[in-house]
């Protein structure tokens, strides 16, 4: 079946610092890949997606590129702010068939960045 | 701006009652979805519908059921709620499409204790 695994957590960088958030997922056919991010308090809201191989995500800084080789699709930002702390999820959807975008997430990364 | 929104934010049942979580969007959306998310496991699909009166199970649905009589509203039912449904229930909607890249809009989340 469909899974995603990312890298462990919780992360935890200091203001500006280099972000890598490393999610590798398992799925036939192709998959749409998405990176979700739940703030304190709150459900989740989409980050980034790409729907086909070599596309890539971008927005609020932050970047993942669908590697079909590697089936990774890993979250980086060039300096992170403290307003960035929050839950990161990879998901997948549309491997194997009609999918009505239904989801499949990994276990979730928790990022905190110091001032 | 698309909203979703569910019935209460905190929950506290007691073992073998019967629980309703509802859901509502504003957006038209045909597709909506009933996650749970708990530490260290990221989000799991229930139950989802794809139109009024249509619903497929998820990967757990165990223990659930699910009612959609109008487009807009997408209830979640515990049966006979247990100590092992304490969770974070969350509900998405997204637009029409059997394919896999349509974004899912996500709720704020009901936290749900089962005493």
């Amino acid at each position: 079946g469909n899974s995603v695994t990312q890298m462990e957590g919780p992360v935890t960088l200091s203001e500006e610092a280099f972000l890598t958030i490393n999610c590798t997922y398992t799925a036939t056919g192709y998959p749409s890949l998405f990176w979700y991010v739940q703030y304190p308090g709150e459900g989740l809201q989409l980050l980034l997606k790409a729907t086909k191989a070599d596309d890539k995500g971008s927005n609020k800084g932050f970047e993942a590129t669908y590697r079909k080789e590697t089936t990774s699709f890993h979250l980086e930002k060039g300096s992170v702010q403290v307003s960035d702390s929050a839950v990161y999820f990879c998901a997948l959807s549309g491997a194997g068939g009609t999918s009505y975008g239904k989801l499949t997430f990994g276990q979730g990364t928790i990022l905190t960045v110091h001032p | 701006d698309v909203k979703v929104t569910q019935s209460s934010r905190y929950l506290v049942k007691r073992t073998g009652e019967k629980v309703f979580l509802e859901c509502v969007q504003d957006m038209d959306h045909e597709n909506m979805f009933w996650y749970r998310q708990d530490p260290g496991l990221g989000l799991r699909l229930i139950y989802f519908s794809y139109d009024v009166k249509m619903k497929e199970k998820g990967d757990i649905p165990e223990g659930y059921s699910v009612s959609r009589e109008k487009k807009e509203r997408f209830s979640l039912i515990l049966e006979s709620a247990s100590t092992n449904q304490t969770s974070m229930y969350l509900c998405a909607s997204s637009p029409y499409g059997t394919d896999s890249q349509e974004t899912q809009y996500f709720g704020p989340g009901t936290r749900l204790l089962v005493l």
